[in-house]
C-alpha cells in the first residue's frame, strides 16, 4: 500500500479480554517494528521484526504480549488478559533497511487502545 | 546499545521567535541520526536525517540540525516559529536494524 495502515484505529475492551491490533507495512518493507506510546510518555519500544524472524524481543513489557509476522507482511500485536495500565497508543512502523543504508522508519497512525 | 537524551519535555516559544529542541545520543559505532514529529493524533512523521557526509541537515517546514560529534549533540533548530509547528517532536538514533527514540519534546507556540 501507500502508507503503513494499522487496524483498528480504535479499540476499546474490558480488562481480562484478549486484544489483536495488526499492521499492514509498506510493500517490500522487510523490517517492521512496535512500539506503544503512554499518555504524556515517549515511545517505547516492543519488538522487531527482520522478515518475519524478530531479532530482539527484548522491549516486550510482559508474558502477555506477543508479535508475530507471517509472509514477511502483515504482523499482529497479541496482548492477553488486558490490564488497564495496557492503555497506550500502538504505532507501527516499517524500513526497508538494508544493511549499510540508513534505517528511515515510515510510522502507522497508531491504534488507540483503551482498557476499561 | 544506543541511547537518546532529549533535553526538556516542553518548550514553549512566541511565534516567530527561534526554536530550539535538544538532543544528545550515545553510540558505539557511528550514529544515524533522525528527528520526527508528531501532530495530534497522527503517526510519526520524519522531519529530516544524519546519516554521513554534511553535518548540517536541512528537513521540511524549514527546520535543521547540526550533528556535533564531539558534543554528541544532534539539535533541531528553526529560525522562525510558526502556529502550525505545535507538535511533539522526537529525536532518534539508529545503529543497523535497531532504533531508539527518545522521550519527546512536546513544542508549543503561542501567538
Amino acid at each position: 500500500g501507500a502508507g503503513v495502515s494499522q487496524s483498528p484505529s480504535n479499540k476499546v475492551t474490558e480488562k481480562g479480554k484478549d486484544v489483536e491490533l495488526r499492521c499492514d507495512p509498506i510493500s517490500g518493507h522487510t523490517a517492521l517494528y512496535w512500539y506503544r506510546q503512554s499518555l504524556g510518555q515517549g515511545l517505547e519500544f516492543l519488538i522487531y521484526f527482520q522478515g518475519n524472524s524478530a531479532p530482539d524481543k527484548s522491549g516486550l513489557p510482559s508474558d502477555r504480549f506477543s508479535a508475530e509476522r507471517t509472509g514477511g507482511s502483515v504482523s499482529t500485536l497479541t496482548i492477553q488478559r488486558t490490564q488497564q495500565e495496557d492503555s497506550a497508543v500502538y504505532l507501527c512502523a516499517s524500513s526497508q533497511w538494508d544493511r549499510g543504508r540508513e534505517n528511515i522508519q515510515y510510522f502507522g497512525a497508531g491504534t488507540r487502545l483503551s482498557v476499561l | 546499545a544506543q541511547s537518546v537524551t532529549q533535553l526538556g519535555s516542553h518548550v514553549s516559544v512566541s511565534e516567530g521567535a527561534l526554536v530550539l529542541l535538544r538532543c544528545n545520543y550515545s553510540s558505539s559505532v557511528p550514529p544515524y541520526l533522525f528527528w520526527y514529529v508528531q501532530y495530534p493524533n497522527q503517526g510519526l512523521q520524519l522531519l529530516l536525517k544524519y546519516t554521513t557526509g554534511a553535518t548540517l541537515v536541512k528537513g521540511i517546514n524549514g527546520f535543521e540540525a547540526e550533528f556535533k560529534k564531539s558534543e554528541t549533540s544532534f539539535h533541531l533548530t528553526k529560525p522562525s516559529a510558526h502556529m502550525s509547528d505545535a507538535a511533539e517532536y522526537f529525536c532518534a538514533v539508529s545503529e543497523m536494524c535497531d532504533m531508539r527514540f527518545g522521550a519527546g519534546t512536546r513544542l508549543t507556540v503561542k501567538p
